[in-house]
């Protein structure tokens, strides 16, 4: 998998946007970029999946650079439970596992 | 809402004891794992099932074994608990279309005293 690098933390404002950013420059033609998050004392969620082109669902944007070597996930309006770590992960297709790494705390303020 | 549900929040087992840790899905997911959870280490797959009866072993396999006689559950087992295993241990499905994100629950810590 490619090697992804994350700040390892940010703090945000409750109902602004909040926007991640995910440098995965090694990233191979074959590797989705994923986005999952763990809550305190809960298992990791997934959010949001992509090869190249931008994706919105209900929680989150994913915005894939060009070159793809970068990416950013937006959570549109932040709110208290949006506090969690995040991960970024470039995962091949065709391969099982999910390596994650340690991901950026994000620390939603009122 | 896929759901993935560990039989256990937290456990305490004495060292040398056989403990089971069991995972039940419920929507039909082929793919299966374990993953244990340790501060500073992330997340390592121990092993994964891709079947009923198939296994195969992750990153990090010594010390446990798996079991998958059903599709729906999926059993780690630590067959001579010690202390170095105390850990949050996770459980995780997904489709066989492996382009599809892992659903996992909540976790069990896992105390070996």
């Amino acid at each position: 998998d490619a090697k992804t690098t994350q700040p390892p933390s940010m703090d945000c404002a409750e109902g602004r946007a909040a926007n991640l950013p995910c440098n995965h420059s090694t990233i191979s033609g074959n590797e989705y970029v994923y986005w999952y998050r763990q809550i305190h004392s809960q298992g990791p969620q997934y959010i949001i999946h992509g090869l190249k082109n931008n994706e919105t669902n209900e929680m989150a944007s994913l915005i894939i650079t060009e070159d793809r070597k970068s990416s950013t996930l937006i959570l549109p309006h932040a709110t208290l439970r949006d506090t969690a770590v995040y991960y970024c992960i470039a995962r091949p297709h065709n391969d099982y596992k999910l390596s994650f790494g340690a991901g950026t705390t994000v620390t939603v303020r009122a | 809402d896929v759901k993935v549900t560990q039989s256990s929040r937290y456990l305490v087992k004495r060292t040398g004891e056989k403990v089971f840790l069991e995972c039940v899905q419920d929507m039909d997911h082929e793919n299966m794992f374990w993953y244990r959870q340790d501060p500073g280490l992330g997340l390592r797959l121990i092993y994964f099932s891709y079947d009923v009866k198939m296994k195969e072993k992750g990153d990090i396999p010594e010390g446990y074994s798996v079991s998958r006689e059903k599709k729906e559950r999926f059993s780690l087992i630590l067959e001579s608990a010690s202390t170095n295993q105390t850990s949050m241990y996770l459980c995780a499905s997904s489709l066989s279309d492996r382009i599809y994100g892992y659903t996992f629950g909540s976790g069990t810590r896992l105390t070996v005293v």
